[in-house]
């Protein structure tokens, strides 16, 4: 069975500051991970995804996000954060044995203080 | 190309009613799913197909039914409404996942219908 936790279901941070939303995972498997942005009443965008491949994922608006399998995490990070970051983060996985069912976090508020 | 696209974007519903929510995409995705977000929560799968002819359940299927003729179209069916249904729901879909490798399964989001059962 896979499973997904999200860490903090609140960050704030100040404009221009580094950001890091926490993510640990459980998988059986070699998981797929992803993060997904979510705007205030909007759908969900792709940020990034982890599939096997090199372990530190670049994603979109400056994310990346590092895979380490000895701690079974894929935490999320920006360099400096701007106020347009503000939003909802959910981070996914989805494991061969669980074959097409993604398991999401519960998200991750990011608040942008300016 | 339009991706994936939900309708209704809102709806109101009266306890017992039913409705359908329909979702289509239009990118030859084999796979799609429906999910429902309620705050604090995070998404949970309700139903999902891999193809035409064949769904399966998800983590909250109870009070839902789906249906796959198409590639393209996936329907959402509230048999009859609850409060406890009142949610966001979201469509997705992607390319099938191959099994035995670490395949790329970026899943494609619609906009979401946000419904309210009184």
């Amino acid at each position: 069975a896979q499973s997904v936790t999200q860490l903090d279901s609140h960050v704030s941070v100040s404009e221009g500051t580094p950001v890091l939303l926490r993510c640990n995972y459980s998988s059986s498997y070699s998981p797929s991970l992803f993060w997904y942005v979510q705007h205030p009443n909007k759908g969900l965008q792709l940020l990034l995804k982890y599939t096997s491949a090199a372990t530190l994922v670049k994603g979109i608006n400056g994310f990346e996000a590092e895979f380490k399998k000895s701690e079974t995490s894929f935490h999320l990070t920006k360099p400096s954060a701007h106020m347009s970051d503000a939003a909802e983060y959910f981070c996914v996985v989805s494991d061969i044995e669980s074959y097409q069912k993604v398991t999401f976090g519960i998200g991750t508020k990011l608040q942008v203080i300016p | 190309n339009a991706g994936v696209t939900q309708t209704p974007k809102f709806q109101v519903l009266k306890t017992g009613q039913s409705m359908t929510l329909q979702c289509a995409q239009d990118m030859n995705h084999e796979y799609m799913s429906w999910y429902r977000q309620d705050p604090g929560m995070g998404l949970r799968l309700i139903h999902y197909s891999v193809g035409a002819g064949i769904t399966d359940q998800g983590e909250v299927p109870n009070g839902y039914n789906v249906s796959r003729s198409t590639t393209e179209d996936f329907p959402l069916r509230l048999l009859s409404a609850a409060p406890s249904q009142t949610s966001v729901y979201f469509c997705a879909s992607s390319h099938d996942r191959d099994r035995g490798t670490s395949g790329d399964n970026e899943q494609f989001f619609g906009p979401g219908t946000r419904l309210t059962v009184l």
